[in-house]
């Protein structure tokens, strides 16, 4: 079975800094997707980015990029120029490409505070 | 485009006591997804629906039921509620072209307390 693994229950960056989360995976699969979520105190999951297994450029949405290792299984999230409105829990994600397996298994997230 | 939306977004139930929950996805979508979120448990998978049939299903006790409509919309029932289901239910929709698989996105969720 798929797990998601995220070692950093809470992180904090000063406003305009850069900070990165977390995420491991583990999975006996090749083919898959990977997400980023964000969830802000008003609890509305808002995607972030996505990552195709099978792409090997990492991905990319403005402030936001990902350092996928499919080797080491590592699917981290880096935030450039930090803002207020990124304080939130986020939560790494794996789907599998298995349609009959289609769920998404979440970590247990991370709760990060910008510092103004 | 609207988004998906769950009604009711809050509720308040008795032990014993049954509830049933909506999710409308995103125009086009096909497939839903329904998620249990508690502060213990974090993020757990209940089911997914695709084309009114159940494709897969978490590891919840038989309580937990669903369904889809031809319209897509989904409705999740819970039965004889407990304390423990207490929680925020999350439900998720995609568009499924095929087999390619596409991005979940989430409606606001439905809190659920059990008195």
């Amino acid at each position: 079975a798929q797990t998601v693994t995220q070692s950093q229950p809470e992180m904090s960056v000063q406003e305009a800094e850069t900070v990165t989360l977390s995420c491991t995976y583990d999975t006996s699969e090749s083919d898959y997707y990977l997400f980023w979520y964000k969830q802000p105190p008003s609890r509305q999951m808002i995607l972030v980015i996505r990552q195709e297994a099978y792409k090997q450029q990492n991905a990319t949405e403005n402030r936001f990029s990902v350092n996928f290792q499919k080797a080491a299984k590592s699917f981290s999230l880096k935030i450039s120029d930090s803002q207020l409105g990124d304080a939130a829990m986020y939560f790494c994600a794996y789907r599998s490409s298995d349609h009959m397996r289609d769920k998404i298994i979440f970590g247990k997230g991370t709760r990060l505070h910008i510092l103004p | 485009k609207a988004g998906v939306t769950q009604t009711p977004r809050y509720l308040i139930k008795t032990r014993g006591q049954q509830v049933t929950l909506s999710c409308s996805p995103i125009s086009g979508h096909r497939s839903v997804s329904w998620y249990q979120q508690t502060p213990g448990q974090g993020l757990q998978f209940l089911f997914e629906y695709f084309s009114e049939t159940q494709r897969n299903k978490g590891n919840f006790p038989g309580r937990f039921s669903g369904r889809q409509f031809s319209n897509s919309r989904s409705e999740m029932n819970v039965s004889t509620l407990e304390l423990g289901d207490s929680a925020l239910y999350l439900c998720a929709s995609s568009f499924v072209p095929g087999l390619v698989r596409d991005t979940q996105y989430f409606g606001p969720g439905t809190r659920l307390t059990v008195l």
